[in-house]
């Protein structure tokens, strides 16, 4: 059965440092991978997706992931974080209808 | 701009009330999910459709039912409340995929409902 697994629940970082949020997925077949952000009392946006060719994927708000097909790893990076990204996380997988949500990685920005 | 509404914001309903969640999306989407997201869990599904009137559990059905008579609209209804169906419930929906190009769209989600049963 596939699964997401993200490493971290909370990841408190100083404002202006750099961040990376873990996940690693599970699959015997091919999967599409997605990051999605939740800001306070919103739904889910989409922040980047990996369906094939590049390993590293560039999405909105300067972020970025890079797909390792050896380490089955999906991990979110961005260079200096902002208080704006103070959020929820989301790592997910897809395989033909299906989607696998991770538990969701809460990303504290600190001043 | 692709919109997937929820109708409520925020709901406070008493036990034993029969409750509905209602979800439209205006994309023409195939696909349409409930989910429920709880702290530590993150989300759970509850339900999906892939077409009108079909309708398929998720992993935690129980206690919830749906209704898709139209293909922009997907309800949730709880048949009688309880308090530990307290939680965020969000909407979801996609374009239809086993292969193809459109394989690897994601969701476009709703703003969430939160419902709070007394």
């Amino acid at each position: 059965a596939q699964s997401v697994t993200q490493l971290d629940s909370q990841v408190p970082v100083f404002e202006e440092a750099p961040v990376e949020l873990r996940c690693n997925y599970s699959s015997s077949v091919s999967v599409y991978l997605f990051w999605y952000v939740q800001y306070p009392n919103q739904g889910l946006q989409l922040l980047l997706k990996y369906l094939s060719g590049s390993t590293l994927v560039k999405g909105i708000n300067g972020f970025e992931a890079e797909f390792n097909k050896s380490q089955t790893s999906f991990h979110l990076r961005k260079p200096s974080v902002h208080i704006s990204d103070t959020a929820e996380y989301f790592c997910a997988s897809r395989t033909g209808n299906q989607f696998y949500f991770g538990t969701g990685t809460s990303l504290t920005v600190i001043p | 701009d692709v919109k997937v509404t929820q109708s409520s914001r925020y709901l406070v309903k008493r036990t034993g009330e029969k409750v509905f969640l209602e979800c439209v999306q205006d994309m023409d989407h195939e696909n349409m999910f409930w989910y429920r997201q709880d702290p530590g869990l993150g989300l759970r599904l509850i339900y999906f459709s892939y077409d009108v009137k079909m309708k398929e559990k998720g992993d935690i059905p129980e206690g919830y039912s749906v209704s898709r008579e139209k293909k922009e609209r997907f309800s949730l209804i709880l048949e009688s409340a309880s308090t530990n169906q307290t939680s965020m419930y969000l909407c979801a929906s996609s374009l239809v995929s086993w292969t193809g190009p459109t394989s690897g769209y994601g969701y476009t989600f709703g703003s969430g409902t939160r419902l709070t049963v007394v």
